[in-house]
Parts: C-alpha cells; sequence; structure tokens
C-alpha cells in the first residue's frame, strides 16, 4: 500500500511569507507526527495528532507555527511570516493508532527561506 | 546535557567488520528505544526498537539496553557498503501512564563502510 506522502517535496520562499506543508499519511493510520529536520541534526518533534486533535503541540517554536487535521487523515502544517531559520527538512510522520508502534516517515518537505 | 547523545562520527569500518553505535540518554523514565537508519536526502526508517534490558537481535542487527547505565547500543555485523547511512537513536517516554509515541532523536552517527 502507498506510505506517507508528503507535498511539496521542495519549497523556497520568502523572508516573511507564508508557507503550507501536507502529509497524507498511511491509510487508518490514526496517529500523525509532525518533525523538523535541520542539517546535521536528529528530527525534532513539532506536534502529534491523534485522530483530529492535537494531543500534544509543545515542539511548536512559536505561535507562527500552527498545524491542522481536520478530518484526521491528512494535515496541514502552516507557517506565517517565515525566517531563515525555519529552513529545514520537515518530516511527517504516521502509526496505527500511536503508543509505541513503528512510525513510517513521509520524504519530508525541504523549505528553503531566502 | 542533550537527551539523548550520540558520537557524530563519521565512523568508518571496513566491509565485514562489527560496527557499533552508542547513545546515552538523560531521561530515566524513557521507556522505548529505537534505531532508525537514514540514508543521505532520504527519511529514517525503523531498524529495531528494543524496550527491556539485555540484547535483542534480528539479523545482523543487535541492540543492547541497559537502563541503569542510560545507554542503547546498535551493533552491525558483517557490515556492508550499503550499510553506510546516518543512524538514530530515539526514545519515547512514558507521559501520565500513557507513551503515545513522541520521539526524541539523538542527532545520529555517520557510518561508512568501505569495501
Amino acid at each position: 500500500g502507498a506510505g506517507v506522502s508528503q507535498t511539496p517535496s521542495n519549497k523556497v520562499t520568502e523572508k516573511g511569507k507564508y508557507v503550507e506543508l501536507r502529509c497524507d499519511p498511511i491509510s487508518g493510520h490514526t496517529a500523525l507526527y509532525w518533525y523538523r529536520q535541520s542539517l546535521g541534526q536528529g528530527p525534532e518533534f513539532l506536534i502529534y495528532f491523534q485522530g483530529t486533535g492535537a494531543a500534544d503541540d509543545s515542539g511548536l517554536p512559536n505561535d507562527r507555527f500552527f498545524a491542522v487535521r481536520p478530518e484526521g487523515s491528512v494535515s496541514t502544517l502552516k507557517i506565517q511570516r517565515t525566517e531563515r531559520g525555519d529552513s529545514a527538512v520537515y518530516l511527517c510522520a504516521s502509526s496505527l493508532s500511536g503508543g509505541e508502534e513503528t512510525q513510517y516517515f513521509g520524504p519530508g518537505t525541504r523549505l528553503l527561506v531566502l | 546535557q542533550k537527551e539523548v547523545e550520540q558520537n557524530s562520527g563519521p565512523l568508518s569500518v571496513p566491509e565485514g567488520a562489527i560496527a557499533s553505535l552508542n547513545c546515552t540518554y538523560s531521561d530515566r523514565g524513557s521507556q522505548s528505544f529505537f534505531w532508525y537508519r537514514q540514508y543521505s536526502g532520504k527519511s529514517p526508517e525503523l531498524i529495531m526498537f528494543i524496550y527491556s534490558n539485555g540484547d535483542k537481535e534480528d539479523g545482523r542487527f543487535t541492540a543492547q539496553l541497559n537502563k541503569a547505565s542510560q545507554y542503547v547500543s546498535l551493533l552491525i555485523r558483517d557490515s556492508q557498503p550499503s550499510d553506510s547511512a546516518t543512524y538514530l537513536c530515539a526514545l519515547s517516554t512514558n507521559a501520565g501512564g500513557t507513551s503515545y509515541g513522541k520521539l526524541t532523536f539523538g542527532q545520529g552517527t555517520i557510518l561508512t563502510v568501505h569495501p
């Protein structure tokens, strides 16, 4: 079956612009995670959804970052007033129901803020 | 102190040798431990997970966990050039009685297996 998909694969934007990053999890997976990975670092947790609700958004760096999952499947990560420091690979992962199951990662979106 | 510490490497081993990757962590409440492999430009993929103290073997891979020493390692036997990648150690912590899988990653160790 299809894995986790993310669009776009690459996004170049200018400082101050708004961007949306999309994640389509594996069908039937209720748990969805967003991570951010900077060059030479491991992924850093941003937010976790169980169904439609954000169960833990403690990793969002500030109020410029927001994520939604209105129907419990596709999720969108939204970044307002982008800054150069937001440049990174944004990874989405899903698992069957949360907990300690395997998280399957998508290919990521490479965001470059000029 | 970082929550999860790994030597960034690079670790270079000859083909056929054993590669030993190490990870220490600071949170004694950590419950579950994972090793992910990440090829350059690709997303992480799970190799192994371990929950209990001791060793867990899967093919050429062995994960070792010592909760008292807050140490987890990954051994790769008969290393192959295709094993060359970044290896990420990750853990999840029980929060309020529920472990929901939020992963905390180390920075990763770059492994190079040369022919």
